[in-house]
């Protein structure tokens, strides 16, 4: 079975810090890898997507960046964190498009705090 | 561009009704997906949903149940028979079929009473 793991689970970094995130997916080849960030209480804001090795489309233009090394990982940095990148950080992996049931499915999540 | 509307953003329920949680959606594209997904305090994603956009009949799975109005472009979601392990947030979301990207309402807070 597919399996999606994320971590750290929490995370508390100082301004200025650099920050790498990492997401790991089991089970399956050549996935859709995501990264959404979800600030308190509101909805979830894609930020990165990746359908291959190397290939990385961004969102929202920002302060972070990603890369996908490898056909099953993928992860989020940053050279120097601002306090507006604290935030939930999700990680996501689907498989085709988006006309699919059951095709996305979450990590468990990052919990950044920027202080 | 596609857009998710949800506006409620919270709402209480007593223990053992049902809750209509609304959705509109925005987009030109004939084929696209919809799905809800919830979000206790853990902060997981457990997907609950889906429905495709050519689907006749409208998705139910266990207690939830998509309300699927493809001419106002609306994808209610019902819980029956709420429980207390009801309680959390709730987005609903799209993707297009061509497409990769899910996009997000803002999500809806439920709160279940004993």
């Amino acid at each position: 079975s597919q399996t999606i793991h994320q971590w750290p689970a929490t995370l508390v970094q100082p301004v200025g810090s650099p920050l790498s995130l990492e997401c790991t997916v089991e089970g399956t080849s050549n996935p859709n890898l995501y990264w959404y960030r979800q600030a308190a209480g509101r909805g979830l804001q894609l930020l990165f997507y990746s359908v291959g090795i190397g290939q990385i489309s961004s969102e929202v233009p920002q302060n972070l960046s990603a890369s996908r090394p490898q056909d099953r990982q993928f992860i989020l940095s940053s050279k120097k964190l601002l306090l507006s990148d604290s935030g939930f950080y999700l990680c996501a992996w689907s498989v085709g498009t988006g006309k699919r049931r059951y095709g996305y499915t979450f990590g468990s999540g990052t919990r950044l705090t920027v202080v | 561009a596609q857009k998710i509307t949800q506006t409620q953003p919270g709402m209480f329920v007593q223990e053992k009704e049902a809750v209509t949680l609304d959705c509109t959606y925005d987009t030109s594209d004939p084929s696209y997906g919809l799905f809800w997904y919830k979000q206790p305090s853990s902060g997981e994603m457990i997907f609950l949903i889906y429905q495709g956009s050519y689907d006749q009949q409208n998705a139910t799975e266990g207690r939830y149940s998509l309300n699927f109005q493809k001419a106002r472009k609306s994808a209610n979601l019902v819980i029956s028979a709420s429980q207390l392990g009801d309680s959390a947030m709730y987005f609903c979301a799209m993707s297009r079929s061509n497409d990769y990207k899910l996009s997000f309402g803002a999500g809806t807070t439920v709160t279940v009473r004993a």
